[in-house]
């Protein structure tokens, strides 16, 4: 089965600067996509970023981008220029190219920390 | 927009009660899931659905049970509430994603407490 790591239960970083939030993984696939999801206070899950373990290009979307380390199995999320709106619980995520139903993997997640 | 929406986003209940939760998607999706979320542990997979009538179990089915009678509804069922069942509970759709990387989109949550 396949297992999703957050090794960073609590992280703060400082308005305006950049944070990484760690994620590894492990899977017996070769084939898989990894998910960044933010839960902010109002409990709304948004996806953030997204990444197909094929393409070697990092995943970016404005601030935000990852590090896809294949071999490594990690899936690191960088966030640059840091805001207040950034605070949530970060919750990286798997799923296999084959598994049933699509369903998802998360890991036990990172509350992130702005501070003004 | 994809809209997921949860009946109820608090709900307080006694031990032994049947509790029902609902999860109304407007997307057509096929998939829809459950989720419980605790401090520490993530988003564990209860129960998923990928057609009318069809659902698998999760990681952690023991407890509950889901009905799907309609594309659109995914109900979540608490067959006799017990407090280790006090939890958030997300609901979830998305496409069938075959090859592709369709993401799942998440409800508001229902926060259920089990006194």
């Amino acid at each position: 089965a396949q297992t999703v790591t957050q090794s960073q239960p609590e992280m703060s970083v400082q308005e305006a600067e950049t944070v990484t939030l760690s994620c590894t993984y492990d899977t017996s696939e070769s084939d898989y996509y990894l998910f960044w999801y933010k839960q902010p206070p109002s409990r709304q899950m948004i996806l953030v970023i997204r990444q197909e373990a094929y393409k070697q290009q990092n995943a970016t979307e404005n601030r935000f981008s990852v590090n896809f380390q294949k071999a490594a199995k990690s899936f690191s999320l960088k966030i640059s220029d840091s805001q207040l709106g950034d605070a949530a619980m970060y919750f990286c995520a798997y799923r296999g190219l084959g598994t049933s139903g699509s369903r998802l993997t998360f890991g036990e997640g990172t509350q992130l920390t702005v501070n003004p | 927009d994809v809209k997921v929406t949860q009946s109820s986003r608090y709900l307080v209940k006694r031990t032994g009660e049947k509790v029902f939760l609902e999860c109304v998607q407007d997307m057509d999706h096929e998939n829809m899931f459950w989720y419980r979320q605790d401090p520490g542990l993530g988003l564990r997979l209860i129960y998923f659905s990928y057609d009318v009538k069809m659902k698998e179990k999760g990681d952690i089915p023991e407890g509950y049970s889901v009905s799907r009678e309609k594309k659109e509804r995914f109900s979540l069922i608490l067959e006799s509430a017990s407090t280790n069942q006090t939890s958030m509970y997300l609901c979830a759709s998305s496409r069938w994603t075959g090859k592709s990387n369709q993401p799942q989109h998440f409800g508001d949550g229902t926060r259920l407490s089990i006194l």
